[in-house]
């Protein structure tokens, strides 16, 4: 079945960066976009990038343009998010997330990992 | 951008009884070359990621107990569970993707609890 897990997250100080990974499994990354959503304590869910199904792609919410960057490498089946210039409001569990459609061009989030925390402070 | 609210904030009911949750979108999210819907539910617990619930608006997932229901067009949508069980405390999302793939965006979250 379907298993996402996240890794990479921790304690950050403002201007710091970090990597998180999502290591997939139970399908291919080759054949569904993917996706991070972060959600900061208490709080609701927010969109932040997503890549395309064949990678050609990707996608920011304006508040993270220039500083994130979505990729994926197909030979480890692992999608990943560089954050840099990180800032307080960036203090979140991040989730990735699987497509729902295979080859689609972005839809609904059909699974999801358990997440990791980014704590952006000094 | 497509701004998703969601109505209550929060609802208390009780076991066995019905709970409806709103969700308007500023702009039509029903696609007409297709006649679909851009429109998503999800369940999230305490302590726990998102489950998807619903897609294309009424469509169900494999798995999701059938008392669990969506419906609606264009820009206001219903989810409903028909017969409140202990296990359906949660917050509620929806979540709008007509707008795929420039952004996604989500209501502002619906806790639901018992009465």
């Amino acid at each position: 079945q379907v298993q996402l897990v996240e890794s990479g997250g921790g304690l950050v100080q403002p201007g710091g960066s970090l990597r998180l990974s999502c290591a997939a499994s139970g399908f291919t990354l080759s054949g569904f976009g993917m996706h991070w959503v972060r959600q900061a304590p208490g709080k609701g869910l927010e969109w932040v990038a997503s890549i395309y199904y064949d990678g050609t792609k990707e996608y920011y919410r304006d508040s993270v343009k220039g500083r994130f960057t979505i990729s994926r490498d197909i030979s480890m089946n692992t999608l990943s998010l560089q954050m840099n210039s990180l800032r307080g409001d960036d203090t979140a569990i991040y989730y990735c997330a699987k497509d729902g459609i295979y080859h689609g061009s972005g839809s609904f989030f059909s699974s999801w990992g358990q997440g990791t925390l980014v704590t952006v402070s000094s | 951008d497509i701004v998703m609210t969601q109505s209550p904030d929060s609802l208390a009911v009780s076991l066995g009884e019905r709970a409806t949750i709103n969700c308007k979108s500023s702009q039509s999210v029903l696609y007409s070359s297709n006649n679909r819907n851009y429109l998503a539910w999800y369940q999230q617990k305490p302590g726990q990621p998102p489950k998807l619930l619903i897609s294309w608006a009424s469509t169900r997932e494999s798995g999701v107990p059938d008392r669990f229901s969506g419906s609606g067009s264009g820009t206001d949508f219903t989810l409903t569970i028909s017969s409140l069980q202990a296990e359906d405390v949660a917050v509620y999302y929806c979540q709008q993707y007509y707008s795929t793939p420039l952004g996604f965006t989500f209501g502002q979250g619906t806790k639901l609890a018992i009465k």
